[in-house]
């Protein structure tokens, strides 16, 4: 089945120590986004792809960094965690950025900082 | 910007009941879609909504894509315990833009 794969679902960092979050997808869509969801909260948009494009949502922390190395895979880069990053950190995915695009969700990376 | 209503915050409903949400914004949307999410997991879309007038169905549930663009209602027939979880509903505005979340109704079924 075609889906999004986010590993690993849990991790656990220390304050201050950098962390990576990945995702891969297997419906070959040209967008890619990540999203941090915290405890009974919407999910927020931190940034998307488009193909190889970025962008980045304004209010989105320079503590937050991306990459999309091939159409399959993007990867949440935190360089330096502080506790209020402790969320569960969401990748989807969609077609395109029309408006008929549905996105789809992978099932989240748990992240907790000590 | 444009937000998206949901309220309440919290249903409660027995077992093989009728369960209706809806979801409101004073911005018109150009596509809504209703999504459900178990503790720990992501959101899985339940169904997309494209036209204004738009009923459409998946299974137990019904959507519709209110007349004005500015609402959409998710209907969940004869409830079972394998409901229970957060109902988002998300809209967009037009192409490029990005998709906007409710806050959620969490539901919950007694058995």
């Amino acid at each position: 089945d075609a889906m999004v794969i986010q590993n690993p679902r849990y991790q656990v960092t220390q304050f201050g120590k950098p962390v990576t979050l990945s995702c891969s997808q297997t419906l070959n869509h040209n967008v890619m986004y990540w999203y941090q969801q915290k405890s009974s909260q919407a999910p927020k948009l931190l940034f998307h792809y488009y193909d190889k494009d970025f962008n980045n949502e304004a209010d989105t922390p320079d503590n937050f960094q991306s990459r999309r190395p091939n159409t399959s895979f993007c990867f949440l880069d935190i360089r330096s965690p502080g506790l209020g990053d402790a969320a569960m950190y969401l990748c989807a995915t969609s077609r395109d950025l029309g408006s008929q695009a549905e996105q789809y969700f992978g099932p989240g990376t748990r992240l907790t900082v000590t | 910007g444009q937000q998206l209503n949901q309220s309440p915050q919290s249903m409660f409903i027995q077992e093989g009941e009728d369960v209706s949400m809806n979801c409101t914004s004073s911005s018109i949307f150009n596509t809504w879609l209703w999504y459900k999410q178990d503790p720990g997991e992501g959101p899985v879309l339940l169904i997309a909504l494209y036209k204004a007038g738009e009923l459409t169905s998946n299974g137990r549930l019904t959507a519709q894509f209110g007349i004005t663009r500015k609402d959409s209602f998710l209907n969940i027939s004869a409830s079972i315990p394998s409901d229970v979880g957060i109902y988002f509903c998300a809209g967009r505005t037009g192409a490029n833009s990005k998709l906007t979340f409710g806050k959620g109704i969490t539901l919950s079924v007694r058995p």
